[in-house]
């Protein structure tokens, strides 16, 4: 397996535009989990989901960000408009979670990241 | 929510030396207690990891161990390596498919050949 996939790994943008991160889990995961990371601030979690489900937006910093997940297979974290103090490494993670030969699994498996520079 | 702390911050200790990180957590419902190493440039990766039934866990030169009454674990690296340089984080949790973890801010650990 791939791991899970996150583009792009890089991004640049100037302040005002809109910025689009993806992310592919690890297929037959149920549960995808975004994060973000910033020395300040450490590893925050801003949304997750379970079965496509949103289940707890509270990390979400403000309504210039959202988060979709249209299928098992994709998700998206939008800013719009970005702004600089946005900066950081966004990183998405996902999860077998529940039930497995061997026992429970809740492990995340991270993302390599997409670091993003408004300027 | 959780409250989570990680002692110490930094960690700096000489190849073949012993490292020892804590974690301490509010929520007396988690029962689910792992430890994730972020290498630079990668996202965190589990490590090792431990359930409320279990007081103590080991994987070669890592190992976990719970005290669920003082509502702290710890991490245990032996013989430390200059590969083991990288930072830890502990995120307890309940583990549930609807749970989630709480990752503390980190530690810092350096390993001097």
């Amino acid at each position: 397996d791939a791991g899970v996939i996150q583009s792009p790994r890089h991004e640049v943008t100037e302040m005002g535009q809109e910025v689009t991160l993806r992310c592919k889990p690890i297929s037959g995961h149920n549960s995808l989990f975004w994060y973000r990371q910033t020395m300040m601030r450490g590893l925050e979690l801003l949304i997750y989901f379970n079965n496509n489900v949103p289940i707890d937006d509270s990390g979400m910093p403000e309504d210039r960000f959202s988060a979709k997940m249209p299928n098992a297979s994709f998700s998206t974290l939008k800013i719009q408009p970005s702004e600089p103090r946005d900066s950081a490494v966004y990183f998405c993670a996902s999860s077998p979670r529940g039930w497995s030969r061997g026992g429970s699994s809740y492990e995340q498996y991270f993302g390599p990241g997409t670091r993003l520079t408004v300027t | 929510g959780e409250n989570v702390e990680q002692h110490p911050s930094t960690l700096s200790v000489q190849e073949g030396d012993s490292a020892v990180i804590k974690c301490t957590y509010s929520d007396s419902a988690s029962n689910y207690f792992p430890w994730y190493k972020q290498e630079l440039g990668k996202g965190p990766q589990l490590i090792i990891d431990i359930r409320s039934n279990v007081g103590e866990k080991k994987d070669q030169r890592i190992a976990v161990t719970l005290n669920k009454t003082a509502k702290h674990f710890s991490l245990h690296i032996t013989e430390t390596q200059p590969e083991d340089s990288a930072v830890y984080f502990c995120a307890p949790g309940r583990g549930s498919t609807l749970g989630r973890l709480y990752f503390g801010r980190g530690t810092q650990l350096t390993v001097w050949p």
